[in-house]
């Protein structure tokens, strides 16, 4: 199975500023086809989790701008530009390149300082 | 109205059975690979169960041999038919589409206690 790994797992931030979250893979993620099927997702408080960002860098519809995915390989990195109130929650990554079974990170809580 | 709803949970006994469904609106859910994810109380996600639009199925090791996915596309709804429940099956259960997990339902808590 590939495990994924988030760093780190809780991250306070100062409102306005920007935050970064990583996450690696066991494994490379580079699946046959060329694609990359790493994404990540946010779950607020009392709700269901939401994807953003899906194949590394492709952001869904109604996704701020703020949100950026990078990486390739084994190393990911979700990015915040100017964190707000909303972007308050546990962000989690996963990947589908290697599957079953489909794996989650451990999740990184997100807390305004 | 929210394109995918859960229903079916509750409080079970250890060894008991339940089924969860998933009703799907506005989108062609014929087309689509569905699947089961949970989140035990205060934890992380867990992948359980994908079914693609051909009906194949796949399976978390916890999981299998006990619970088995299904969808009826003529009623739109995806399954889950829980059997053998244990005390680590305690989760809120979320639908989601496709394996990517494009769009989530708003999940329903199973308890399994005496």
């Amino acid at each position: 199975d590939v495990v994924m790994t988030q760093s780190p797992l809780s991250l306070p931030v100062t409102l306005g500023q920007p935050a970064s979250i990583s996450c690696r893979s066991s494994q490379s993620l580079v699946y046959s086809d060329g694609n990359t099927y790493l994404s990540w997702f946010l779950q607020r408080p009392g709700q269901s989790p939401r994807r953003l960002i899906y194949k590394v860098s492709d952001r869904d519809s109604g996704v701020p701008d703020r949100f950026s995915g990078s990486g390739s390989g084994t190393d990911f990195t979700l990015k915040i530009s100017r964190v707000e109130a909303e972007d308050v929650g546990i962000y989690y990554c996963m990947q589908g390149s290697y599957w079953p079974p489909i794996t989650f990170g451990q999740g990184t809580r997100l807390e305004i300082k | 109205e929210a394109p995918l709803l859960e229903s079916g949970g509750g409080l079970v006994q250890p060894g008991g059975s339940l089924t969860l469904s998933c009703a799907a609106s506005r989108f062609m859910f014929s087309n689509y690979a569905m699947t089961w994810v949970r989140q035990a109380p205060g934890k992380g996600l867990e992948w359980v169960s994908t079914i693609g639009d051909n009906f194949i199925a796949d399976y978390a090791d916890s999981v299998k041999g006990r619970f088995t996915i299904s969808r009826d596309n003529s009623k739109n709804t995806l399954y889950l038919q829980m059997n053998s429940l244990r005390a680590e099956d305690t989760a809120t259960y979320y639908c989601a589409t496709q394996a990517g997990l494009d769009f989530w339902g708003q999940g329903t808590l199973v308890t399994v206690s005496s």
